[in-house]
């Protein structure tokens, strides 16, 4: 079974600080996600990854970065955490062959 | 941007009922997906249909494709209580692996 895991389910931040987020698969996958999810607004992509050291901006970028070090690893950066990117935050991953996404059981972040 | 609007937002059915959702969508599409996701918990994938098909099945779920309407639907057949969750349709226009989902359509079955 592809197995998608997220460092944390749950998560409290505060203002200003630096939030990571990390999401390893294990399926060998070479497409890596990060959506964030709000009620009445679905999934919004923040950035995506199509190979390790390659990254590519979604819809909603602003205030976010990524790493892709390794195939396996993909890390959300918060630089400096608002209480506005209090959110869901999803990751997920998907073979070339076809893009069908596997996702991660997704944190909950709060930033007070 | 948001590429799919399901339709209903929200469905409350009884169990061995039929549970019907729609899905609309804006530009061309090379496949539509739909996505289960219970709540506070990832999402599952459910079925993929290509834009040359018209009609898919897996067990208790049918999906159609109108590529003229711009639109598809998810049938899900003799409902179970198991089968709350929200549900969302997801397309690829081709653009890098990327999906674009939809606001979901909340899905629930009583006893």
């Amino acid at each position: 079974d592809v197995k998608v895991t997220q460092s944390s389910r749950y998560l409290v931040k505060r203002t200003g600080e630096k939030v990571f987020l990390e999401c390893v698969q294990d399926m060998d996958h070479e497409n890596m996600f990060w959506y964030r999810q709000d009620p009445g607004l679905g999934l919004r992509l923040i950035y995506f990854s199509y190979d390790v050291k390659m990254k590519e901006k979604g819809d909603i970028p602003e205030g976010y970065s990524v790493s892709r070090e390794k195939k396996e690893r993909f890390s959300l950066i918060l630089e400096s955490a608002s209480t506005n990117q209090t959110s869901m935050y999803l990751c997920a991953s998907s073979p070339n062959q076809n893009n069908e996404q596997f996702f991660g059981p997704g944190t909950r972040l709060t930033v007070l | 941007s948001q590429q799919g609007e399901e339709d209903p937002q929200a469905l409350s059915i009884q169990e061995g009922e039929n549970a019907t959702m729609n899905c609309s969508y804006k530009t061309s599409i090379n496949n539509l997906q739909w996505y289960r996701q219970n709540s506070g918990r990832g999402l599952v994938h459910l079925i993929l249909i290509r834009s040359n098909e018209r009609e898919k099945h897996s067990g208790r779920l049918r999906v159609t494709l109108d590529t003229s309407k711009k639109s598809s639907s998810l049938l899900i057949t003799a409902s179970r209580a198991a089968d709350t969750a929200s549900y969302f349709c997801a397309t690829d226009s081709g653009t890098a692996s990327k999906l674009t989902f939809g606001t979901g359509t909340r899905l629930q079955v009583t006893l």
